[in-house]
């Protein structure tokens, strides 16, 4: 099955720096890759997502690029503000097959005013 | 877009006494559904997912079982509760975004076994 990392498990960082969190992923198969905030207490929320036929996407301060022959997808916030602060997951799926999903392990930003 | 429902909430339960969780999705029909659990300070861990009524799959030998009695309902269950149940479990409907097939979380239920 699928196997997905996630790296570092925790990130510091000043607010207005940027933060990068990066995942791997082992399942070739796997085309669809979503990344998800998950506030204390709360459920994950997706904050943005990238399909296998696209390299890269942004969305305002977030981006996500993909490189699907190294097999590995990162998150990079810029201009982070202390609201970023919060646990961050990455996710490979395969939108075929059920559409199950793997997670990473998550890490913890923490965005220091 | 859909809206899912979980209770309880919270729940607080002895070792050994039996589970039922409950979710219930509107807004779509025949969704995939999944139940994910989170252990404090770990993702999200796939334990069951079902593509219609009455069709479970199982991803991890566990304590736990799954039913889909009606298209948008899906229960998990245990008839004996362990410590290492305890975590924060996600009901997970995937439903059309545009073009794309995006999951939407449920707010959870926290349970607690003592």
């Amino acid at each position: 099955g699928e196997n997905v990392e996630q790296h570092p498990s925790t990130l510091s960082v000043q607010e207005g720096d940027s933060a990068v969190i990066k995942c791997t992923y082992s399942d070739s198969a796997s085309n669809y890759f979503p990344w998800y905030k998950q506030e204390l207490g709360k459920r994950p929320q997706l904050i943005i997502d990238i399909r296998s036929n696209v390299g890269e996407k942004k969305d305002q301060r977030i981006a996500v690029t993909l490189n699907k022959t190294a097999k590995h997808f990162s998150l990079h916030i810029t201009e982070t503000q202390p609201e970023d602060s919060a646990v961050y997951f990455c996710a490979a799926s395969d939108l075929v097959n059920a559409g199950k999903s793997t997670f990473g392990d998550g890490t913890t930003l923490t965005v220091k005013p | 877009s859909q809206t899912i429902h979980q209770w309880p909430a919270t729940l607080v339960q002895p070792v050994g006494s039996p589970l039922s969780l409950e979710c219930t999705v509107e807004g779509t029909s025949n969704p995939n559904l999944y139940w994910y659990r989170q252990a404090a300070g770990r993702g999200l861990q796939l334990l069951f997912y079902s593509v219609g009524i009455g069709q479970i799959s199982s991803e991890v030998p566990q304590n736990l079982s799954a039913s889909r009695p009606q298209d948008r309902q899906f229960i998990l269950s245990s008839k004996k509760l362990l410590l290492s149940d305890s975590g924060f479990y996600l009901c997970v409907c995937r439903g059309r975004r545009g073009s794309y097939n995006e999951q939407f979380f449920g707010p959870g239920t926290r349970l607690t076994v003592l």
